[in-house]
């Protein structure tokens, strides 16, 4: 079974700093990858999502992450976070031929003003 | 998303009541699935199902039992509560008919935040 870490449970940055949350996956076989954020008292929204293609993805609020298939790993970016951006983020990962989601334990953001 | 809504969005019960969560969605997708989320383990899958006639276990079924009474609703029971079914409880959907970049992207309910004291 696919299992999803992300090693940063906690993280606080100051309004225009860059944000790297790491998320690393195990299965050796074709993954669909997706990062998802709940903002406070919200449901999950997807941000991007990674099929196929090429490895760097553009989502939406000037997220982008890259899949490094030789790492196993789906780190989310943004180069210059806001105060809105404070909300949980949640990588999951699902077996191509498959259709469940696997979250990661999820990385709580506090962008301070 | 709107297309996804939950009842009730909050809940408080006692150790032993029966208690159902229910979900519905507009959005005609055959998938539905339930996750709870606690704080440092992300969400985990419940139940998910397929089509109406279609229900599989997730990683955490036990104490948890569900009925799809249509394509568009999916409700989730817990038929004696105990504490540490405490929890945030989202419902999902998905569409097994569209193509290949959408067919696994899911959309979640708003959440039920469930106590059992």
């Amino acid at each position: 079974a696919q299992s999803v870490s992300q090693h940063n449970h906690h993280v606080i940055l100051s309004e225009a700093a860059s944000l790297e949350l790491g998320c690393n996956y195990s299965y050796g076989g074709t993954v669909n990858l997706f990062w998802y954020v709940q903002y406070p008292g919200q449901h999950l929204q997807l941000l991007l999502k990674y099929f196929s293609g090429d490895p760097l993805v553009k989502g939406i609020k000037g997220f982008e992450a890259e899949f490094i298939k030789s790492k196993f790993s789906f780190n989310l970016r943004k180069p210059s976070v806001q105060w809105s951006d404070t909300a949980e983020y949640f990588c999951a990962v699902n077996i191509a031929a498959g259709n469940k989601l696997t979250f990661g334990g999820g990385t709580r953001v506090l962008v301070k003003p | 998303d709107a297309d996804v809504t939950q009842t009730p969005r909050n809940r408080i019960t006692k150790t032993g009541k029966r208690i159902m969560l229910e979900c519905s969605q507009t959005k005609g997708h055959d998938r539905m699935y339930w996750y709870r989320q606690d704080p440092g383990l992300g969400l985990r899958l419940i139940y998910y199902s397929f089509d109406v006639k279609d229900i599989n276990k997730g990683e955490i079924s036990d104490g948890y039992s569900v009925s799809r009474q249509a394509q568009a609703k999916f409700s989730l029971s817990l038929e004696s509560a105990i504490p540490n079914q405490t929890a945030l409880y989202f419902c999902a959907t998905s569409d097994s008919g569209t193509s290949g970049r959408n067919k696994d992207e899911q959309f979640f309910g708003p959440g039920t935040r469930l106590t059992v004291l």
